[in-house]
């Protein structure tokens, strides 16, 4: 069975600050992908990345980068200089295996960034 | 890019009632597609894997009779909730994985739908 863990319930910060989300992931399958995703209030998801097991570097796109670490079975998702709009819950995700699998949500983690 | 819609997206319905709620891939072939379910500030919990051509599977904890789901065709998923109790009350987000050959599937999440049953 998979299980992913965010320990993190809310976060709140004051903008420009940066912020990590952390997410362990548990699986022992060799091949899996994980994910994360953007829940704004309007709900619909926003896919930020996908990284598969075979691929550990980490990975930067703006605002946003990803540490993928296998030896510790975590998937950190960092925001530098945060703004308002980054409020929203983050979900990371895990899915096994490639072809026709559903996710396996973590609980999420409530970001707040005060302006 | 692709896109996966889903009709209605908000629904209030009375209880006893039945609601059909339509999950479409636009522009790709989904010959399976999930369902999920989202209580208010929880995750999202997987209930069913709707399948064309074949019988839904269904997550433990699930009843079949109650959340019946039909891919009726190589686009479109529907989920109805039959004999909506205010307990079903919940946002419902359907999602659409799409094959590329070897590469892993790019999954695509439909806007979701809110149902409230009074």
């Amino acid at each position: 069975a998979q299980k992913v863990t965010q320990a993190q319930t809310e976060i709140s910060v004051v903008e420009k600050e940066d912020v990590t989300l952390d997410c362990v992931y548990e699986t022992r399958d060799t091949t899996y992908y994980l994910f994360w995703y953007k829940q704004p209030p309007s709900g619909e998801l926003v896919f930020l990345i996908r990284r598969n097991s075979f691929d550990e570097q980490n990975e930067i796109s703006g605002r946003y980068s990803w540490n993928f670490q296998k030896s510790t079975s975590s998937f950190n998702f960092t925001i530098t200089a945060s703004q308002v709009v980054d409020s929203a819950v983050y979900f990371c995700a895990l899915r096994v295996g490639a072809g026709r699998r559903a996710l396996t949500f973590g609980s999420g983690t409530r970001l707040q960034v005060q302006p | 890019g692709a896109v996966v819609s889903q009709h209605p997206s908000r629904v209030i319905c009375k209880s006893g009632t039945s609601v059909k709620i339509e999950c479409r891939s636009l522009d790709f072939q989904a010959t399976t597609m999930f369902w999920y379910r989202q209580f208010p500030k929880q995750s999202l919990m997987l209930m069913a894997t709707s399948n064309e051509g074949s019988k839904a599977t269904y997550e433990q904890g699930v009843e079949k009779d109650k959340f019946l789901i039909n891919h009726a065709s190589l686009t479109l998923s529907t989920l109805t909730v039959t004999s909506a109790h205010p307990e079903d009350s919940s946002f419902y987000i359907c999602s659409a994985p799409r094959l590329r050959g070897l590469t892993p599937d790019t999954q695509y999440f439909g806007p979701g739908t809110r149902l409230t049953v009074l």
